[in-house]
């Protein structure tokens, strides 16, 4: 099946820095999304980006396909930014239903 | 809307003891499934429905059984509960591309 890897691991800032964080898939999915889960838990759809590049405000994410990766990009950090940042990724079709998660980046946005 | 719904919110069983997790949506989306998250990880597909009567397996679905007789409802039941069972289990429905997610239960087997 689909492995999918993040990195960093964990990542710690200042507000107002920008940070960058990565996904790597090991096979081709058609299906690509990022998510946020804020310290008390609950998760929150992001972007569906299976290719091409969105934004929505001070994120925005990148995705080449053909090398089988994804960037996401948070602008001027917020401590509201926290929390832990996972993509997921899946192939064929049943790529929306049946997703793979990374292990995830956990971000800390200290003031 | 009240979204996606689980209930409960914690739980502690012991080992052998089973129970179901609720989970139900107000949205009349078709695609719901069930997720654990371990400490650390990700999350990972225990078993999803594409409409009511239509159930598949996922990822990590031994121990767990599910059914969905109506659109609105996709109860989880775990049979025997096992310590490697305690995590906390997310119920999402989906519409298109976007995962809506319910607060998570806690489960801890004893």
């Amino acid at each position: 099946g689909i492995q999918v890897e993040q990195s960093p691991p964990d990542l710690i800032l200042q507000e107002g820095a920008n940070s960058t964080l990565r996904c790597n898939f090991s096979d081709s999915v058609n299906n690509l999304q990022w998510f946020h889960q804020n310290p008390w838990g609950q998760l929150i759809n992001l972007f569906y980006i299976p290719s091409g590049t969105k934004q929505n405000g001070r994120l925005s994410a990148t995705t080449v396909a053909t090398e089988r990766y994804s960037l996401l990009y948070i602008s001027s950090s917020q401590t509201t930014d926290s929390g832990v940042y996972f993509c997921a990724g899946g192939g064929g079709v049943q790529g929306a239903q049946k997703l793979v998660f990374g292990q995830g980046t956990r971000l800390t946005i200290n003031p | 809307n009240a979204g996606v719904t689980q209930t409960p919110k914690f739980q502690v069983l012991k080992t052998g003891q089973s129970m179901t997790l609720q989970c139900a949506q107000d949205m009349n989306h078709e695609y719901m499934s069930w997720y654990r998250q371990d400490p650390g990880m990700g999350l990972r597909l225990i078993h999803y429905s594409v409409g009511a009567g239509i159930t598949d397996q996922g990822e990590v679905p031994n121990g767990y059984n599910v059914s969905r007789s109506t659109t609105e409802d996709f109860p989880l039941r775990l049979l025997s509960a096992a310590p490697s069972q305690t995590s906390v289990y997310f119920c999402a429905s989906r519409h298109a591309y976007e995962q809506y997610f319910g607060p998570g239960t806690r489960l801890t087997v004893t």
